[in-house]
């Protein structure tokens, strides 16, 4: 089975610092997403990637960046955490050759709470 | 908006009753899915529809999709309390090859 693992599940960080989500996924998967979510808003794409070094903007990327160095690994950046990002935060990968809003598999998320 | 529409926003049933969700949205799509996301967990693919099918199943799971209604419904049938989760439509966004849009999502209550 595919497996997307997320670094962490919690995290508590305080305004200003740079944060770090890491997500990796063990399938040799091309497209990577970052989603967050919040309640009654579903998820929203921040940023998505299609090969290393490859990055598209998604409908949020305001205050997040990305890095793709290797394929398996796709990295979330918060230069600098504010209280709105406090949200849950999810990666998805899916598979190479098809379109690339099909079947997404997801990690189990990392809850940030930015104080 | 371009978001799907969910509804109900809330089910509770008891347990070994159907539950049915459903999904709207407002533009064409070239395929619809169904999503489960147990509580703080990341999200499990149940059902991709394309939009030249009509129904789809899988176990107790069954989907229909009218386009010209615009609209797609889930069906769970003899639910178990393990069903319980949110439920999630996402349907790509027309003329992007990536974007998916998310629907705010069901949460259902199976009472045992």
């Amino acid at each position: 089975d595919v497996k997307v693992t997320q670094s962490s599940r919690y995290l508590v960080k305080r305004t200003g610092e740079k944060v770090f989500l890491e997500c990796v996924q063990d399938m040799d998967h091309e497209n990577m997403f970052w989603y967050r979510q919040d309640p009654g808003l579903g998820l929203r794409l921040i940023y998505f990637s299609y090969d290393v070094k490859m990055k598209e903007k998604g409908d949020i990327p305001e205050g997040y960046s990305v890095s793709r160095e290797k394929k398996e690994r796709f990295s979330l950046i918060l230069e600098s955490a504010s209280t709105n990002q406090t949200s849950m935060y999810l990666c998805a990968s899916n598979a190479p050759g098809g379109s690339t809003n099909e079947k997404l598999f997801f990690g189990s998320g990392t809850q940030l709470s930015v104080l | 908006s371009q978001q799907g529409e969910e509804d109900p926003q809330a089910l509770s049933i008891q347990e070994g009753e159907n539950a049915t969700m459903n999904c709207s949205y407002k533009t064409s799509i070239n395929n619809l899915q169904w999503y489960r996301q147990n509580s703080g967990r990341g999200l499990v693919h149940l059902i991709l529809i394309r939009s030249n099918e009509r129904e789809k199943h899988s176990g107790r799971l069954r989907v229909t999709l009218d386009t010209s209604k615009k609209s797609s419904s889930l069906l769970i049938t003899a639910s178990r309390a393990a069903d319980t989760a949110s439920y999630f439509c996402a349907r790509n966004l027309e003329g992007s090859n990536y974007q998916l849009i998310w629907g705010a999502g069901t949460k259902l209550i199976i009472k045992p």
